[in-house]
């Protein structure tokens, strides 16, 4: 049974860095086309992808906030952190973490619930 | 960037199909995955690979892929379906979601 659970501030003041992890059970991110990717969600908006990184530690961000993003996976302790820096208001979302496994144009099969991020000072 | 375009609402009677769009430029070239999302939920996989369904997930739900549009379509929509319902895709080396469609069963 592969379960996911995010953990991490739920409130954080603008400029600061935020650090999630991803804590996953039910498979292992050192096993052959298995990833883990973030996902976010804006109160009343659409998913929004920040990154990826997968079993054999290749990595993918999104474009927009690249610069911003840093995905790492600690596989012994089964987890996925993902940095964001210089936090604002409107990164204010959920933050989902999700498992994919396969080739080429993944999909996410398994999520978790989900942690919810505020941006305020 | 890669942009998926989906009608923002959709409504449908119970029993109709409803029909969900994603169109986005050679779409048809992509491999489509779709998503439901209640409120208050994390979104489920519902399609993969343009036509896939995972185990779980009725028959109802179909999906197809050809040109600049793929479809997500929902027969005998029921009650339970009412949800937003988003596309992914990859472009490059990184993936998109669609807007969302928000499915309102009348």
């Amino acid at each position: 049974q592969i379960t996911l659970k995010e953990s991490g501030p739920t409130l954080v003041k603008p400029t600061q860095t935020l650090t999630l992890t991803c804590t996953f059970s039910g498979f292992s991110l050192s096993a052959r086309g298995v990833g883990v990717g973030w996902i976010r969600q804006p109160p009343g908006k659409a998913l929004e992808w920040l990154a990826l990184i997968y079993w054999d530690d290749d990595k993918r961000y999104s474009p927009s906030l690249k610069s911003r993003l840093t995905i790492t996976k600690d596989t012994s302790k089964n987890q996925v952190v993902l940095t964001m820096t210089n936090m604002d208001p409107v990164d204010t979302a959920t933050y989902y973490c999700a498992h994919s496994v396969g080739f080429g144009e993944l999909f996410f099969d398994y999520w978790g619930q989900g942690t919810v991020v505020t941006v305020s000072s | 960037s890669y942009v998926l375009t989906q009608p923002p609402s959709l409504s449908v009677a119970p029993g109709e199909t409803a029909r969900i769009t994603c169109g986005g430029d050679k779409i048809g070239s992509k491999s489509v995955h779709w998503y439901h999302q209640k409120p208050g939920q994390a979104p489920v996989l519902v399609i993969y690979s343009d036509s896939d369904r995972p185990s779980g997930i009725p028959e109802r739900f179909s999906g197809s892929n050809s040109g600049n549009t793929a479809t997500l379509t929902i027969s005998r929509v029921e009650a339970g379906d009412e949800a937003d319902y988003y596309c992914q895709v990859w472009d490059s080396r990184a993936t998109v979601f669609g807007g969302g469609t928000k499915l309102t069963v009348l």
